[in-house]
């Protein structure tokens, strides 16, 4: 069954640490995002991967690091310079990067305590 | 810049009859739409898209309209069901870098 997946679901950091967030595909897809939503905005963009061993910067790139090694993998770190960090997080990915249509994992609810 | 803009935050409509949700973007280099449906806590799933090119496309009971004048989407749904009730976004990209600006996302809520 192919899918994307992302773990925790559920993830509670202190303030002052770094912490890193999941998503795995199986999909094959070469492109893959992260995205960030905050309650009554869009979705905005924080890193994105067009191929392996390669990753860009989106529009809130400030606070977060990403890593593509793998192909089926793009990890999320949440470092400590991220002000307010508390959002849910949403992974997606696409077969290459000149098709439109994102396909999202079930999204990672971080909360800073 | 809000280049996406879905100005309704919530829309509420009897099951049965249809929902018109809005779409407004501003950028004429824009030539993908696309419309996701979200539940909470859980990702966007895909729902329907249109080409630049097109004026309408349909699926099931989903239909997109695109007016390209008035840089102006909309999602219609028609009859409304109970599993409709959901967050919907608009999307749009542009075919220089594929990238999609979203909308602030517009809550339907289907009364029974």
């Amino acid at each position: 069954d192919g899918g994307i997946t992302q773990s925790p679901k559920y993830l509670f950091r202190k303030e002052g640490q770094n912490v890193t967030l999941s998503c795995e595909q199986n999909l094959n897809h070469d492109a893959m995002y992260w995205y960030r939503q905050d309650p009554g905005q869009g979705l905005r963009l924080i890193y994105y991967s067009q191929i392996v061993n390669d990753f860009q910067k989106g529009d809130i790139a400030e606070g977060y690091s990403v890593s593509r090694e793998k192909k089926e993998s793009f990890p999320l770190t949440v470092t400590s310079a991220q002000k307010n960090p508390t959002a849910f997080y949403l992974c997606a990915s696409k077969p290459d990067y000149n098709t439109d249509t994102q396909y999202f994992g079930p999204g990672t609810r971080l909360t800073v305590l | 810049d809000q280049q996406v803009k879905q100005n309704s935050p919530s829309l509420s409509v009897q099951e049965g009859r249809i929902s018109i949700l809005n779409c407004d973007y501003t950028n004429s280099m824009f030539d993908y739409f696309l419309w996701y449906k979200k539940y909470p806590a859980e990702g966007p799933t895909f729902l329907i898209s249109i080409s630049s090119i097109k004026d309408k496309n349909e699926d099931g009971r989903f239909t997109v309209f695109l007016n390209k004048s008035a840089k102006h989407l909309s999602l219609h749904i028609v009859p409304s069901q109970p599993g409709d009730s959901a967050v919907y976004f608009c999307a749009a990209s542009r075919v220089s870098n594929y990238q999609l600006i979203w909308g602030a996302g517009t809550k339907l809520i289907i009364k029974p």
